[in-house]
């Protein structure tokens, strides 16, 4: 079992629509949270981080962690076809030297 | 802003080739990775570094080596290219402490024939 899973899609939704993005994990130590987006043929981008259980947002970006569930999501309003990418969660324990562990990510296409 | 360079978008070569494919970051940071980036399968960590001529093994280090002879550099080798490496490399790179600041190169595309 891995221990970050993530549904790979991909998820089509229209423009100005409310997108759903989950991922699961079964580390108990991670501690800090990841959203990269990577548009194509480019390496991923980090588009917000939370630090243990809570809400986050940022514009029309709103993450949310819930260490009892081990469940993360990341929410976007008002979806724009701009939004269009491959979206990893990413998270990791709470020492310097650790690595991400990355989700294999979700495609999301945003219609016009 | 920081810059991680990866030397080579494409790359193909031959089965049982050395291949060296190079990244180098331009923010002074301690911590460098190397991932591999496959469908369905995510990024999967190949090896990092912590310092300068320090390495750690990550999740699939096997066929791989890594160099890290200064701070700015860090080579990723395949000892012996096979097809199953064929593969989208990224390298990264992150400040001492900043736990979720990584910031990635475009990536070096590698198809081995």
């Amino acid at each position: 079992q891995k221990e970050v899973e993530q549904d790979p899609g991909p998820l089509s939704v229209p423009e100005g629509a409310i997108v759903s993005l989950n991922c699961t994990y079964s580390n108990s130590a991670f501690q800090y949270f990841m959203w990269y987006r990577q548009y194509s043929r480019k390496g991923p981008e980090l588009l917000m981080y939370t630090y243990s259980s809570g809400n986050k947002e940022d514009g029309r970006f709103t993450a949310q962690v819930d260490k009892s569930s081990k469940y993360i999501s990341l929410f976007i309003r008002d979806s724009q076809p701009s939004d269009s990418a491959t979206y990893l969660c990413a998270m990791s324990g709470d020492t310097g030297r650790r690595a991400l562990t990355f989700g294999s990510g979700t495609r999301l296409q945003v219609q016009p | 802003d920081v810059k991680v360079t990866q030397s080579s978008r494409y790359l193909v070569k031959r089965t049982g080739e050395k291949v060296f494919l190079e990244c180098v970051q331009d923010m002074d940071h301690e911590n460098m990775f190397w991932y591999r980036q496959d469908p369905g399968l995510g990024l999967r960590l190949i090896y990092f570094s912590y310092d300068v001529k320090m390495k750690e093994k990550g999740d699939i280090p096997e066929g791989y080596s890594v160099s890290r002879e200064k701070k700015e550099r860090f080579s990723l080798i395949l000892e012996s290219a096979s097809t199953n490496q064929t593969s989208m490399y990224l390298c990264a790179s992150r400040g001492m402490g900043y736990l979720w600041g990584y910031t990635f190169g475009s990536g070096t595309r590698l198809t081995v024939v």
